[in-house]
Formats: C-alpha cells, sequence, structure tokens
C-alpha cells in the first residue's frame, strides 16, 4: 500500500505569495494533520481534520486555512507569505484522530523556501 | 500545556557503542509518549510508543525506551549503535486538541546523531 503523499516535493515562492500545499492520505485513513517544522526545530501542529471538518488548531495565524475533501486528501493554505515561513510542512495521517492509539504515519513532507 | 525537552542538541558516538537519548516532557495527565526518527530529506518514522502498562518498551531497530513518571523522563536506548542509525531523533507526547477529543503530537526540538565508524 503506499504512504503518504505529498506534492509538492519543493517550493520556492516570493514574500506576500499564496501557496497550496498537498496530501494524499493512507487508504481507509480518516485523519490528517499538518505540521511545520522550521530548520533545527521539531515539529509544529498546525491544523488536523477528521471526517472533513477541522478538529484541532494550532498556535498560527489566520493566514494558514486547511481542508480536507470527500476522498480524506487535504489542502494546506498559506496566504501572504512572509519569510518565517520557509519551513517544511508535514502531513500526517491516521485512521481517526480521536484516540492517541490511532498512530500517526508521515509524509515525506513539502520543503517551501520563501525569498 | 504540554512541552518535551531534548536537552542534547548532537551526540557523536562511535560505531557499536551504546546510545542514550534524553527526553523529559511536562504534561498534567498521563502522558503519552513517542520516539520518531527523520533521516535526511524524509518524513518522520515512527520508533516506539508508550501509552501505558510496562515502563520497558521495545521499538523497531532494535531500540528501547523507559518511562519513567517520577523523573518526566523517556530516555531512548540502543545497546549498539549501527551506521545506519545516524539520523535526526524527535521525542513527542500526545495530547488532546485544546477543547477537543482529537489528539496532536508536541514534539521536542531534536537530538542529531552521529555515528562515527
Amino acid at each position: 500500500d503506499a504512504g503518504v503523499t505529498q506534492s509538492p516535493t519543493h517550493l520556492i515562492k516570493t514574500r506576500g505569495q499564496h501557496v497550496t500545499l498537498r496530501c494524499s492520505p493512507i487508504s481507509g485513513h480518516k485523519s490528517v494533520s499538518w505540521y511545520q517544522q522550521v530548520l533545527g526545530q521539531g515539529p509544529q501542529f498546525i491544523f488536523q481534520y477528521y471526517e472533513k471538518e477541522e478538529r484541532g488548531r494550532g498556535n498560527f495565524p489566520d493566514r494558514f486555512s486547511a481542508r480536507q475533501f470527500p476522498n480524506y486528501s487535504s489542502e494546506l493554505n498559506v496566504n501572504a507569505l512572509l519569510l518565517g515561513d520557509s519551513a517544511l510542512y508535514l502531513c500526517a495521517s491516521s485512521l481517526a484522530g480521536t484516540a492517541i492509539s490511532y498512530e500517526q504515519y508521515f509524509g515525506p513532507g513539502t520543503r517551501l523556501t520563501v525569498t | 500545556a504540554q512541552s518535551v525537552t531534548q536537552p542534547d542538541i548532537h551526540i557523536t558516538v562511535s560505531e557499536g557503542a551504546s546510545l542514550e537519548l534524553r527526553c523529559n516532557y511536562s504534561y498534567g495527565a498521563t502522558p503519552y509518549l513517542f520516539w520518531y526518527v527523520q533521516s535526511p530529506g524524509q518524513g518522520l518514522q515512527l520508533l516506539l510508543k508508550y501509552f501505558s502498562g510496562d515502563t520497558l518498551v521495545q521499538g523497531i531497530k532494535g531500540f528501547e525506551a523507559e518511562f519513567k513518571r517520577s523523573q518526566s523522563s523517556f530516555n531512548l536506548r540502543k545497546p549498539s549503535v549501527h551506521w545506519s542509525d545516524a539520523a535526526e531523533y524527535f521525542c513527542a507526547v500526545g495530547a488532546k486538541n485544546s477543547g477537543g477529543s482529537n489528539y496532536k503530537l508536541t514534539f521536542g526540538k531534536g537530538t542529531l546523531l552521529t555515528v562515527n565508524p
């Protein structure tokens, strides 16, 4: 079975632009979470979606938004990009988000560079 | 709010030597603890997890970790390190999203492991 896939792999954007990152969860998984990993830091939680509804949001500005589609894939959108948004964006899928026993499987990430 | 501290930013060991990576957590309730490994250019892979029960947990690739509630620690160990273990290691605590019933992971800043031949 395919693991979590993310696209694109790498992306270079200019300050002020908008970006959309995509994630396809493992087949059968209904929960998708997004994390931001700045160089030299651990991943930080951005959003969690389960059954197409937002179930959690981290401490990120409103420039960050996300959605989940009927096929459980997800998009992360970032508006008005800042240099500080440069990071590796990780997507994780799990069967559900309602129990910690549902392991989160991570994708390879999208490396975003803002110039 | 929960937090995770990994005191060692970078550790260097010789191949065949033993390894211990430290992790301390802060969480008001029963902690759910994880160790992940990240190789360059790759996502995170789960090494092991602790939910309850036996405080010594076994994981993949010969790793184990011991939960010590009195010390708020969950240190990762391996008796004999292989060159392929060189990577970055992250400790994480699982906690409910604020106001919700779903869970998120809070990570430490990671420990970079270098293995000398």
